[in-house]
């Protein structure tokens, strides 16, 4: 199983700051099929990147994703108060499908 | 507009079954996997495996073989979650997700809380 660890666990941050997010795989994802989700509390995740970069419908600029192989990054450019929540990694390079941990971003 | 939504909170003892079920609305529901993640209270998610509806072939993780089964029905398009034999430790909310075009877990149920206990 390819395991997904993300730094940091948390991350305290000021709105208007920028956040970035670290996945780092235990094997490369193949295709770097990695995709990045974004929850709040009592809500289902919302996908955000997938493909490593590539955003979702919907999904504002300020997000971006980069990285591949066993390296991966999520960047979010000025911190709005929708952002702060537990942020998570997804791989589909090889089943299972497995999950990071995850990351708290919270309000500083 | 796709739509997912799932069967209410369910509270069983240990060694029971649960069912959770997952309608879809707003498209083809045999023309899409559905796959099905778990949280477990102030825990991260799990991915537990995908359903095929178009023909019922599976794919669980390891952890959850011999002891879950996905299925479905074509003729209401919904989706099942079958969980035997279940303890403590299965006390999550259970998510019902279906991937996108490109295959990656885009439209997410609201989720069903089980709750495992005596």
């Amino acid at each position: 199983d390819i395991l997904l660890t993300q730094s940091p666990g948390t991350l305290s941050l000021s709105p208007g700051e920028r956040a970035t997010l670290f996945c780092r795989a235990s094997q490369s994802v193949s295709g770097d099929y990695l995709a990045w989700y974004h929850q709040k509390p009592a809500q289902a995740p919302r996908l955000l990147i997938y493909g490593a970069s590539t955003r979702a419908t919907g999904i504002p600029d300020r997000f971006s994703g980069g990285g591949s192989g066993t390296h991966f990054t999520l960047t979010i450019n000025r911190l709005e108060p929708e952002d702060f929540g537990v942020y998570y990694c997804q791989q589909f390079g090889g089943s299972p499908f497995t999950f990071g941990q995850g990351t708290r971003l919270e309000i500083k | 507009q796709v739509h997912l939504v799932q069967s209410g909170a369910e509270v069983k003892k240990p060694g029971a079954s649960v069912k959770v079920s997952c309608k879809a609305s707003g498209y083809t529901f045999t023309g899409y996997f559905m796959h099905w993640v778990r949280q477990a209270p102030g825990q991260g998610l799990e991915w537990m495996g995908w359903m095929n509806p178009n023909g019922g072939g599976t794919n669980l993780a390891q952890t959850f073989q011999g002891r879950v089964t996905m299925t479905s029905d074509t003729s209401i398009s919904t989706a099942y979650l079958d969980l035997t034999r279940v303890t403590s430790d299965d006390t999550a909310v259970y998510y019902c997700a279906r991937v996108d075009s490109i295959g990656y877990l885009y439209y997410w149920g609201q989720g069903t809380l089980v709750t495992v206990s005596s």
